[in-house]
Order: structure tokens, then C-alpha cells, then sequence
């Protein structure tokens, strides 16, 4: 099955500061890949996905992550946090067994 | 309004009891799935079904049980088996619960065991 790891755990940036969040999983065969957002008290939910074609792939918010599949890679990038990205993030990853795993997910603190 | 609910939002139980959590999905979604987060450790999968009637383990089962006997609901029973029930639970559903699926989430429900 497939693994993946989030290298930070706790990240803290002044508002307009730029934002990659680590991700690398372990997986010999085909990816989906995903990041999800978890907003202070709100449900989890869906900031982007790849599955296939350009590995720049853009989401909400501003939001974009990069696939580099010779690094298992799937950073996540904002060229200027604001504070309403305060957030925990989940990197995740489902190979073509249909086993979906999270990160242990990173929490995202902007200062004002 | 389209959505996952959840109830209830915090739950509270004796050892040793078994005890039932709510998930309900109006989003005619076929596959639904179960969450445990704890901090530190990300989401880990503890039940999901792709059809109704129908439902697979996922890595952390034990001491869990599900039903799939209506498409729109997915309970979880956390038995008094589980050694360590107290925990954030989530409930998500997925169009079809294809690899590329986005899966949706609830609200979750915090379980406090004492």
C-alpha cells in the first residue's frame, strides 16, 4: 500500500510571505493525488487534485501543486499567504488499487 | 443543500459501552467511507462501502462496525472492543469511490470515552 509523508508539521509565516508545503509518497504504480483544507472549524475539503496531463496543477484560493513523479513529489504552493489560509492541510494519494492515504497533514499558521 | 450531516457533533460514553455514530449523504453518492484523525497522525481509514450492502476494513477495523443498507447512510459502531475509541471521526462520501475520486466530508464527531 501506499505511504505519505508531510514534512512539516507546523508552519509559520507572516500574511504575503510565499507557501510550499511538502509532500512525498510511496507508490509504484499510477497516482491520483490530492490536497485538502481544513479551515478552522469547518468540514475538510477538496483544494485541488492531478490525476493526469499538466503536472502544474492550479486550485482554489490561489492555490497551485507541482507532480514531479522522479521525486514522488506533490508540493504545495501560494505566492502570498493571507491569514484566512490559517488552515491544517492534508496532502493524500490513491493508486489504482482504489487504498487512499493521507499525510499526517500540516498545520498552517498566518500571522496578520 | 447538498451534504454530508453527521450527528452528533460531540458524543460522550462510559467504557465499556457500545456506541453508534450518524452518517447521512443527500448527495446520491454509491461510495461512502469512514475516518478516525488524531493529531498528528492524519486521516486513517476505518470502513467504506462502494454499494450498498456492501463494505471492505480499511487499515484500522478493529474494534469498529458498519452497515451499508441504504445508499444514503453509512453508521459506524465503535464497540467496546476498540482499546483506544476516544478520537475524531469522520464520514466522507465519493461519486462513485473511483481512484480519482474527490471524497466529501462531514462535520465530523468528537468521541470522548471515559
Amino acid at each position: 500500500a501506499q505511504s505519505v509523508s508531510q514534512h512539516n508539521h507546523h508552519v509559520i509565516l507572516s500574511e504575503a510571505a510565499s507557501l510550499e508545503l511538502g509532500c512525498n509518497y510511496s507508490y509504484g504504480g499510477t497516482v491520483n493525488l490530492f490536497w485538502y483544507v481544513q479551515y478552522p472549524g469547518q468540514h475538510l475539503q477538496l483544494l485541488l487534485k492531478y490525476f493526469s496531463g499538466d503536472p502544474l496543477v492550479k486550485g482554489i484560493k490561489g492555490f497551485e501543486a507541482e507532480f514531479i513523479k522522479s521525486k514522488f513529489s506533490f508540493n504545495l504552493r501560494k505566492p502570498s499567504v493571507q491569514w484566512s489560509d490559517t488552515a491544517e492541510y492534508f496532502c493524500a494519494v490513491n493508486g489504482d488499487n482504489n487504498d487512499m492515504r493521507f499525510g499526517a497533514g500540516t498545520r498552517l499558521t498566518v500571522k496578520p | 443543500d447538498g451534504g454530508i450531516t453527521q450527528s452528533p457533533k460531540y458524543l460522550f460514553r462510559k467504557e465499556g459501552q457500545n456506541v453508534t455514530l450518524s452518517c447521512e449523504q443527500n448527495l446520491n453518492h454509491d461510495a461512502m467511507y469512514w475516518y478516525r484523525q488524531d493529531p498528528g497522525q492524519g486521516l486513517r481509514l476505518i470502513y467504506y462501502s462502494q454499494i450498498v450492502n456492501d463494505f471492505q476494513k480499511g487499515d484500522i477495523a478493529e474494534g469498529y462496525s458498519v452497515s451499508r443498507e441504504k445508499k444514503e447512510s453509512f453508521p459506524l459502531t465503535v464497540t467496546s472492543a476498540q482499546k483506544n475509541p476516544t478520537a475524531f471521526y469522520l464520514c466522507a462520501s465519493s461519486i462513485v469511490g473511483g481512484a480519482m475520486d474527490e471524497q466529501y466530508f462531514g462535520p465530523g464527531t468528537r468521541l470522548t470515552v471515559t
